[in-house]
C-alpha cells in the first residue's frame, strides 16, 4: 500500500523560506509515470494545489505561486520537496503531498496526513 | 487558468436527504474532475475519478456525473458518515484547480 508522509518545520518566520519533504514507501517514485504533488489547505479557506513534479523531473507550478515555487525529486531517497520563499502570513497552511490513481493524471488518491505550517515571527 | 466554481458553498440537510453539489469549469474539461471529500484534520479523500468513476471503497450512494462544463456530486441518502466539505477538482491540464468547496451541514 503506497503511503506519503510529509515531514519539515512546523513555524517559519516571515520572509524565510519553507521547506517540506515527503517521503513515499510502499512504491518508487520513479518506476511509473506519475506525477506527485503538493496541495494545502489554509485556515478557514478551501484547498490550493502548490505544484506537481512529474517522476522525470519536470515541474508544474501554480501560476500564483510560481515565483516562489520550487518542487524536487530525489529518487535515491524516494522522496520529494517543496520550498516556498519569501514566506508571509498567508502562507499559513496543512500542506499535503499527494500522488494521483492513474499515471499521467491528477485524480488525487494517496495523500500525506499533512503537515501544518505557521508563518509567524 | 481554468476556474472552477461550486455551489452551494455551504448545505444545510438532513440524514436521508438526497444532496446534489455543482461544480462549473470556465472552458472546457472533457470528464476530466475529481470529487473529493474533506473531515476537519484528515487529508482530503477521493469519491470520484473521471467525472463518474467511483473510487474502489467508495459507498454506492455517491456518484457524479456531466462533462464539458457542468458536473455534479450526487449523495442519494446521506448518512451521518456524509457530513463533511466536498471539493471538485480539474485535472484537463498539468496545472490543478479546486472548486470553493461545499460544507455539508446537519440540518
Amino acid at each position: 500500500q503506497l503511503q506519503l508522509q510529509e515531514s519539515g518545520p512546523g513555524l517559519v518566520k516571515p520572509s524565510e523560506t519553507l521547506s517540506l519533504t515527503c517521503t513515499v514507501s510502499g512504491g518508487s517514485i520513479s518506476s511509473s509515470s506519475y506525477y506527485w504533488g503538493w496541495i494545502r489547505l489554509p485556515p478557514g479557506k478551501g484547498l490550493e494545489w502548490i505544484g506537481s513534479i512529474y517522476y522525470s523531473g519536470s515541474t508544474y507550478y501554480n501560476p500564483s505561486l510560481k515565483s516562489r515555487v520550487t518542487i524536487s525529486v530525489d529518487t535515491s531517497k524516494n522522496q520529494f520537496s517543496l520550498k516556498l520563499s519569501s514566506v508571509t502570513a498567508a502562507d499559513t497552511a496543512v500542506y499535503y503531498c499527494a500522488r494521483p490513481k492513474h499515471p499521467i493524471t491528477g485524480d488525487l488518491a494517496y495523500w500525506g496526513q499533512g503537515t501544518l505550517v505557521t508563518v509567524s515571527s | 487558468d481554468i476556474q472552477m466554481t461550486q455551489s452551494p458553498s455551504t448545505l444545510s440537510a438532513s440524514v436521508g436527504d438526497s444532496v446534489t453539489i455543482t461544480c462549473r469549469a470556465s472552458q472546457s474539461i472533457s470528464s476530466w474532475l475529481a470529487w473529493y471529500q474533506q473531515k476537519p484534520g484528515k487529508a482530503p479523500k477521493l469519491l470520484i475519478y473521471k467525472a463518474s468513476g467511483l473510487e474502489s471503497g467508495v459507498p454506492s450512494r455517491f456518484s457524479g456525473s456531466g462533462s464539458g462544463t457542468e458536473f455534479t456530486l450526487t449523495i442519494s441518502s446521506l448518512q451521518p458518515d456524509d457530513f463533511a466539505t466536498y471539493y471538485c477538482q480539474q485535472y484537463n491540464t498539468y496545472s490543478l484547480t479546486f472548486g470553493g468547496g461545499t460544507k455539508v451541514e446537519i440540518k
